[in-house]
């Protein structure tokens, strides 16, 4: 099925540092929705985007909403252990139907 | 938010026997999915569960494999039917309120 291209597909980084993750489309989205997912639970969401151009924050996250509506960047600031997991980007297509088209997600492993 | 209770979060089962997942939502919603999620990997859709008329299924599942209830507005099923090992996976139970998708923990499947 359709996939969104979501980058970069892991990322080692250090605890303090920042963290930046986009995903890219070939189709035009009513929504994006970032979410992360821990290990043996379901994904969370994080942050709802509704309007192009929108930039939006909820804690350490930001989250923007591409002007041409075909993408979306989610950075973390100061990353601490607990944010490690996987990070997936999802697109709301523009019908009534609701579906999401997902990202592959990105991993983030934090180095001790 | 809505809240999600998925079960059973996890199940050892048989080849040739089917298991039925259970997904509760604390509100009432019009929409309500099923996904299945290799560990590490995306979320392919599975269903979208209709209250009151049969799922509709994306391509690549049927009905026989995958009987889905939902019987009102909180409440869905998925039996997975006639197990092999190649349904080993994670089942999610997704539901949209105020045009935002939450999910169940998550039930992680394994077929002996």
């Amino acid at each position: 099925g359709q996939q969104l291209n979501q980058s970069p597909q892991s990322m080692f980084i250090q605890e303090g540092e920042d963290v930046s993750m986009n995903c890219t489309s070939s189709s035009i989205f009513n929504t994006w929705l970032w979410y992360k997912q821990d290990p043996g639970e379901g994904p969370v969401l994080l942050i709802a985007l509704y309007k192009a151009g929108e930039l939006t924050s909820n804690g350490r996250l930001t989250a923007q909403f591409g002007t041409t509506r075909k993408d979306s960047f989610l950075n973390i600031s100061a990353s601490i252990p607990s944010d490690v997991g996987i990070y997936f980007c999802a697109g709301q297509l523009m019908d009534s139907s609701y579906q999401l088209i997902w990202g592959a997600g990105t991993k983030l492993i934090i180095k001790p | 938010s809505a809240v999600i209770s998925q079960k059973p979060s996890r199940d050892i089962c048989q080849r040739g026997t089917s298991l039925t997942i259970q997904c509760q939502v604390d509100s009432q919603v019009t929409m309500m999915f099923w996904y299945r999620q290799q560990p590490g990997q995306s979320l392919t859709l599975i269903a979208t569960a209709n209250q009151g008329s049969e799922a509709t299924y994306e391509s690549g599942f049927v009905i026989d494999k995958f009987p889905i209830s939902r019987p009102n507005l909180t409440f869905s099923t998925l039996t997975v039917s006639n197990m092999s090992p190649e349904d080993s996976s994670i089942y999610l139970c997704s539901a949209i309120l105020n045009t935002e998708a939450f999910f169940g923990q998550g039930t992680r499947l394994t077929v002996v």
